[in-house]
């Protein structure tokens, strides 16, 4: 089935600091990647995309390359900030049976912390 | 943005009490709604989809009968918890796709979710 695993936290860094979130995947055909973010007390907001192998997607500073050849789609960003503090989620959306309605489907969530 | 409102965000009620949350859409219409729950280090799981008018489809595993799912209006879809346990204490969470958007998910649109405690 399709499932999606990325590192555990929580992830503490220092301001400025070099960020990677690893996150994996496994999924039938060609599914889309997603991450989305949730800051303290708010919804999920997709923080971005990508919609097949080596697409990149990016936003406010982060980025991810979906890599089929290794089957991951690892966020990153080169300088953090306190302000980047949540709840990192990983995601796929795969078809599923007979066509039906594309469904999310989740990883568990990395928390990242970042201390000025 | 498009905005999810959902209410109560926490709430504490007895063991076999019921208790619903409602997911609303405040600015757009969604004939499709999504509802999640997540334990503590645990991923987002899909319980149901909602859908608008008819009966909501279930994820394997997930008691129609005690997660029961209404979606009346196109901008509303509440979750009752019937008989709560202990064991159902989580964290639901609802998103809405608005009506006519694509499949991909970056139509979807997520509520703040709502902490459930049965004591």
């Amino acid at each position: 089935g399709n499932s999606v695993t990325q590192m555990e936290g929580p992830v503490t860094l220092s301001e400025e600091a070099f960020l990677t979130i690893n996150c994996t995947y496994t999924a039938t055909g060609y599914p889309s990647l997603f991450w989305y973010v949730q800051y303290p007390g708010e919804g999920l907001q997709l923080l971005l995309k990508a919609t097949k192998a080596d697409d990149k997607g990016s936003n406010k500073g982060f980025e991810a390359t979906y890599r089929k050849e290794t089957t991951s789609f690892h966020l990153e960003k080169g300088s953090v900030q306190v302000s980047d503090s949540a709840v990192y989620f990983c995601a796929l959306s795969a078809r599923g049976q007979g066509g039906a309605t594309n469904k999310l489907i989740f990883g568990t969530g990395t928390l990242l912390a970042v201390q000025p | 943005g498009a905005v999810v409102s959902q209410h109560p965000s926490r709430v504490i009620c007895k063991s076999g009490t019921s208790v619903k949350i409602e997911c609303r859409s405040l600015d757009f219409q969604a004939t499709t709604m999504f509802w999640y729950r997540q334990f503590p280090k645990q991923s987002l799981m899909l319980m149901a989809t909602s859908n608008e008018g008819s009966k909501a489809t279930y994820e394997q595993g997930v008691e129609k009968d005690k997660f029961l799912i209404n979606h009346a209006s196109l901008t509303l879809s509440t979750l009752t918890v019937t008989s709560a346990h202990p064991e159902d204490s989580s964290f639901y969470i609802c998103s809405a796709r608005p009506t006519g958007a694509g499949q991909s998910g970056n139509t979807i649109y997520f509520g703040e979710g709502s902490w459930l405690t049965v004591v």
